[in-house]
């Protein structure tokens, strides 16, 4: 059975500092896709990454970055230099399925920045 | 810009009631999905959908059905609400193999008293 586990559940950082957000998941598929979403104050989630199984390359996308390491099941977030706009509840999630593309989600991290 | 609209923000229903969510998407997706979000659980999986009038179980089907009579619409039906079906539900589409993962809804907050 496939589950994303998020050990973190609440994070409180100074602005400018770097922080980590981790997820570990569990799968017996060889291909599987991992995804990150944040949920700001509104609510709606917006995406924010895709990986495959296949490519273990990391991600940098301005301030994000992404780690995937197979060898430990983990697929971990750091964002650089935080800011407030990133305040938010961040999932991690999983799919084994790239048609109907039902997505496991982990518990979800809440992270705040302060000013 | 393309949309999830869920038809309420909040919503407060007595126990016992039949409760509908209604959600649109106007991007012609094919899949569609209810999910439930409680603290400390993340989001649950409550039913799905991947074409007109087809449905599937997600994790935690009972005590809700849904319906998908057209592409665009999917709506979240509890029969007889209950207190432990307070929750933030969450709808969501996406295309077959998108790249993307989902687009989102804001979410109803359901209050059953």
């Amino acid at each position: 059975a496939q589950k994303v586990t998020q050990a973190q559940t609440e994070i409180s950082v100074v602005e400018k500092e770097d922080v980590t957000l981790d997820c570990v998941y569990e799968t017996r598929d060889t291909t599987y896709y991992l995804f990150w979403y944040k949920q700001p104050p509104s609510g709606e989630l917006v995406f924010l990454i895709r990986r495959n199984s296949f490519d273990e390359q990391n991600e940098i996308s301005g301030r994000y970055s992404w780690n995937f390491q197979k060898s430990t099941s983990s697929f971990n977030f750091t964002i650089t230099a935080s800011q407030v706009v990133d305040s938010a509840v961040y999932f991690c999630a999983l799919s084994e399925d790239q048609g109907a593309q039902k997505l496991v989600f982990g518990q979800g991290t809440r992270l705040t920045i302060n000013p | 810009d393309v949309k999830v609209t869920q038809s309420s923000r909040y919503l407060v229903k007595r126990t016992g009631e039949k409760v509908f969510l209604e959600c649109v998407q106007d991007m012609d997706h094919e899949n569609m999905f209810w999910y439930r979000q409680d603290p400390g659980l993340g989001l649950r999986l409550i039913y799905f959908s991947y074409d007109v009038k087809m449905k599937e179980k997600g994790d935690i089907p009972e005590g809700y059905s849904v319906s998908r009579e057209k592409k665009e619409r999917f709506s979240l039906i509890l029969e007889s609400a209950s207190t432990n079906q307070t929750s933030m539900y969450l709808c969501a589409s996406s295309r077959q193999g998108a790249l993307h993962g989902y687009t989102f809804g804001s979410g109803t907050r359901l209050t059953v008293v």
